[in-house]
């Protein structure tokens, strides 16, 4: 069956350093694979979106890229800020599939 | 531009009893997504309109759960009658036209069953 791993564990990084996220799947080849950001309480926001032949997309001071030989997606947030602190979700999607599948999410804590 | 809306943002009610939520997406979005959201867990999705045709419904428990989009825009969502599993958040997406496009959430509804 498809399977989306994110870390469970909470990563824990300086400010000013460099988060990198990692989102794997297995069993399904996805067309894109969305990001998006969860503040407790409130529904998920869209960061970005990247394609199957896409290697890597930016906007600001994030950075996602898609390898899909590893079967992998990494999120990257530069300069990191206590205001970055917030869970991450991965939604890889098949391009024939209607159905959005999210990972469960990271939580990232930027500490000052 | 109003963001998704929905209504109520908490709700308690015991098991046996009877929900539902209503969710009121974006303007001029045609697709529209249910998800229930696990404490620790990502949003799983119930039901998917597109339009007021259902796309898929495929992890949506019919024996209790129903949805509907009567008019292609507002939806309401219903929980009967409620089990303790379903105690979660339950959250409203829209889109422009189809899943590949960014969803908008909306606050989500916090439900408890007791």
């Amino acid at each position: 069956s498809q399977k989306i791993e994110q870390n469970s564990e909470a990563l824990n990084i300086q400010e000013g350093k460099t988060a990198t996220l990692t989102c794997n799947y297995t069993n399904y080849s996805p067309a894109y694979l969305q990001w998006y950001r969860q503040d407790p309480g409130r529904g998920p926001v869209f960061l970005l979106l990247i394609r199957e032949n896409e290697k890597e997309k930016r906007k600001e001071r994030l950075k996602v890229t898609f390898d899909t030989t590893l079967k992998q997606s990494l999120f990257h947030i530069t300069a990191s800020q206590p205001a970055d602190s917030a869970t991450y979700l991965c939604a890889p999607q098949s391009g024939g599939s209607y159905i959005p599948t999210f990972g469960r999410g990271t939580s990232l804590i930027v500490h000052p | 531009e109003a963001g998704v809306a929905q209504s109520p943002r908490y709700k308690i009610i015991e098991k046996r009893q009877s929900v539902a939520f209503w969710c009121n997406p974006i303007s001029g979005h045609a697709t529209l997504y249910w998800y229930q959201q696990i404490l620790g867990q990502g949003p799983k999705l119930l039901i998917q309109f597109q339009n007021n045709g259902v796309v898929d419904d495929s992890q949506l428990p019919k024996d209790r759960f129903s949805a509907e989009r009567l008019k292609g825009v507002d939806s309401t969502l219903k929980i009967q009658p409620a089990k303790l599993e379903d105690s979660a958040v339950y959250l409203c997406a829209s889109s422009l036209q189809g899943s590949y496009n960014e969803q908008f959430f909306g606050p989500g509804t916090r439900l408890t069953v007791l």
